[in-house]
């Protein structure tokens, strides 16, 4: 069975500070890896997923992503925060193995949260 | 660019009560998913549904939970009698037939009272 773990459940920053947010993953089989956030009172956006190819993606509002496959990791970086980045970031593993229709596992998601 | 719409945004019921929750998937998408968020925990996959079907369901998708394409765009999670541990923010997302992305609609906050 597929799980994700999110090690930090708040991360507080800085402003134009760098932040790392950490994912882990277990899985049986290869994966598809995504990032999602969430602002306040709202849905999840997704910022970027890792298919297949280069181990380092990147998404919106500046966000990259590497994925590690002997650490099996997909940890999140931006290299300068802003107040609006403030929100919840959701790790997410899904596959498309065996009849699988591709459903999400989530982490429990990481609070970032932005200071003047 | 196409979206995924969810109705009401805020559904408040009486414990013991019927709910339904409607989404409308986008337009060329094939395959549906109902995820649910109770407050201040993880979002949990409730239920697949493809070719007018479920594919797959999780634990938490008794009996007392059914989905239905009742026509060619909306997509609807019914519960039949609610509790209060059903109280939780519901999520429909879609993907197409070849690609990998789910877009999730906007939620639907559940109050059981």
């Amino acid at each position: 069975a597929q799980s994700v773990t999110q090690l930090d459940s708040q991360v507080p920053v800085f402003e134009e500070a760098p932040v790392e947010l950490r994912c882990n993953y277990s899985s049986s089989v290869s994966v598809y890896l995504f990032w999602y956030v969430q602002y306040p009172n709202q849905g999840l956006q997704l910022l970027l997923k890792y298919l297949s190819g280069s181990t380092l993606v990147k998404g919106i509002n500046g966000f990259e992503a590497e994925f590690n496959k002997s650490q099996t990791s997909f940890h999140l970086r931006k290299p300068s925060v802003h107040i609006s980045d403030t929100a919840e970031y959701f790790c997410a593993v899904s596959d498309l193995w065996g009849g699988s229709q591709g459903n999400l596992i989530f982490g429990k998601g990481t609070k970032l949260s932005v200071k003047p | 660019e196409p979206e995924v719409t969810q109705t009401p945004s805020h559904q408040v019921t009486q414990m013991g009560q019927e709910v339904i929750l409607r989404c409308v998937p986008i337009s060329n998408h094939l395959y549906f998913y109902w995820y649910r968020q109770i407050l201040g925990q993880k979002v949990e996959f409730l239920v697949s549904f493809y070719n007018n079907e479920i594919s797959e369901k999780s634990e938490i998708f008794d009996d007392q939970f059914s989905v239905e394409r009742p026509d060619g765009s909306n997509f609807t999670l019914k519960i039949r009698s609610t509790k209060l541990e059903d109280s939780a923010m519901y999520f429909c997302a879609s993907r197409q037939g070849q690609g990998i992305e789910q877009y999730f609609g906007p939620g639907t906050r559940l109050t059981v009272t």
